[in-house]
């Protein structure tokens, strides 16, 4: 089954802890992006990648990194946490081509 | 930078009835989308549009790109309650980025 796949769905943490969130497709898109989900504030691009080590700023990329070392995954890394990245989070994968993105299930992100 | 207006912000309706939702833009876009979100869940693409005027069916849902690439349009017609959640609409102007609006809330009273 074509999916995008995030780990964890759930995460609760305090400021200032390293923390990872995991993202895989296995549609062997090109593309990948990191979105957050804001009420009010819709989904904002935070980081995109357009192939292998090939990154990319989206709209709201401050306190975040991003990595593409396969073409399956795509990494979020948030290295110092604070409590303003509490929200949802979406990874999302695409062939460039249509700009069709297809999202995984979200990350519920609290930081304390 | 580039904005989505997306209009209604949230509708209330009875079963059966036929929803309308749309959004505009001061920018030309060359790709029109338009996404359904469950509570919980990621954004499901419904229909994507690619040429200014294309009107595109799936199910009972409708939705056209507009002639002056700013604008597209959702129609779902006879709404039934799953039809519940929030749609989004997404344009493109290039290959690899979207814009996307802040979402319709559609509730449909059985």
């Amino acid at each position: 089954e074509a999916q995008v796949t995030q780990n964890p769905r759930y995460l609760i943490t305090v400021t200032g802890k390293k923390l990872t969130v995991t993202c895989s497709q296995n549609m062997n898109h090109e593309y990948m992006s990191w979105y957050r989900q804001d009420p009010g504030l819709g989904l904002r691009q935070i980081y995109y990648s357009m192939n292998v080590e090939v990154t990319d700023k989206g709209d709201v990329p401050e306190g975040y990194k991003v990595s593409r070392k396969e073409k399956r995954n795509f990494p979020l890394i948030l290295e110092s946490p604070s409590p303003n990245q509490t929200s949802l989070y979406f990874c999302a994968s695409y062939t460039g081509r249509y700009n069709e993105q297809f999202f995984g299930p979200g990350t519920r992100l609290t930081v304390l | 930078g580039q904005q989505l207006n997306q209009s209604p912000q949230s509708m209330f309706i009875q079963e059966g009835e036929d929803v309308s939702m749309n959004c505009t833009s001061s920018s030309i876009f060359n790709t029109w989308l338009w996404y359904k979100q469950d509570p919980g869940e990621g954004p499901v693409l419904l229909i994507a549009l690619y040429k200014a005027g294309e009107l595109t069916s799936n199910g009972r849902l409708t939705a056209q790109f507009g002639i002056t690439r700013k604008d597209s349009f959702l129609n779902i017609s006879a709404s039934i309650p799953s039809d519940v959640g929030i749609y989004f609409c997404a344009a493109g102007a290039g290959s690899y980025q979207l814009t996307f609006g802040k979402g319709t809330k559609l509730s449909v009273i059985p």
